[in-house]
């Protein structure tokens, strides 16, 4: 079975920009959650979308965004990009039970310039 | 609020030895999940090992034994026969509020396994 795949591995964007993301879970797979990883704050949750709607947001502004399409790939959507955004972007799909671990990808390094 | 501490930064440790990874955690919930993740260099983070707070024993994964002392509010992960390939971060993790897909992550623990 294949695992969870993010693409594109690496993006340089500038200050300013946009940027979008995509994640495709493992089959059978209906929730995807997106994590930040940065050296300083260490992992983050963003948002978690389960059969197309978000269930759960974490604290971030609303420059970052997500959706997630009928046959369960997410993309998540960075506007006017700052600095800061840059980060190892994680996506993670699980099963819907619960105490299902999640199952991650290899991530997104988005380098802001 | 939720927390994990995760207290040491660096281990290191002799290839067929053990080593403990500690992981403290903080939550006024009753029922809880805590997990532990390894993310080699390539960036992807890999599953472990679960613990739910109300399992009987401890949680085993092959090589991997989590140590968990509840009143302590600790989730050690203990692995047995270090090899060269577990030189990794490890963290440990914990659902937010019964969540298992909002997780609360320490800051993680490098190990490097010496031959």
């Amino acid at each position: 079975k294949a695992g969870v795949t993010q693409t594109p591995r690496y993006l340089i964007k500038t200050r300013g920009q946009q940027v979008t993301l995509s994640c495709s879970p493992i089959s059978g797979h209906r929730s995807v959650s997106w994590y930040q990883q940065t050296p300083g704050q260490g992992l983050q949750f963003l948002f978690e979308y389960f059969s197309e709607t978000q269930r759960n947001k974490g604290n971030f502004p609303g420059r970052f965004s997500g959706r997630q399409f009928s046959n369960s790939r997410s993309e998540m959507n960075v506007s006017t990009l700052e600095l800061g955004d840059s980060a190892l972007y994680l996506c993670a799909s699980s099963l819907a039970g619960q105490n299902s671990p999640l199952h991650f990808g290899n991530g997104t390094r988005l380098t802001v310039t | 609020a939720q927390k994990i501490t995760q207290t040491q930064p660096g281990m290191f440790v002799q290839e067929k030895e053990a080593v403990t990874l500690d992981c403290t955690y903080d939550t006024s919930d009753p029922s809880y999940g805590l997990f532990w993740y390894k993310q080699p260099s390539s960036g992807e983070m890999i599953f472990l090992i679960y613990q739910g707070s109300y399992d009987q024993q401890n949680a085993t994964e092959g090589r991997y034994s989590l140590n968990f002392q509840k009143a302590r509010k600790s989730a050690n992960l203990v692995i047995s026969a270090s090899q060269l390939g577990d030189s990794a971060m490890y963290f440990c993790a914990m659902e937010d509020a019964g969540n298992n897909r909002k997780l609360i992550w320490g800051l993680g623990t490098s190990l490097a396994v010496n031959p």
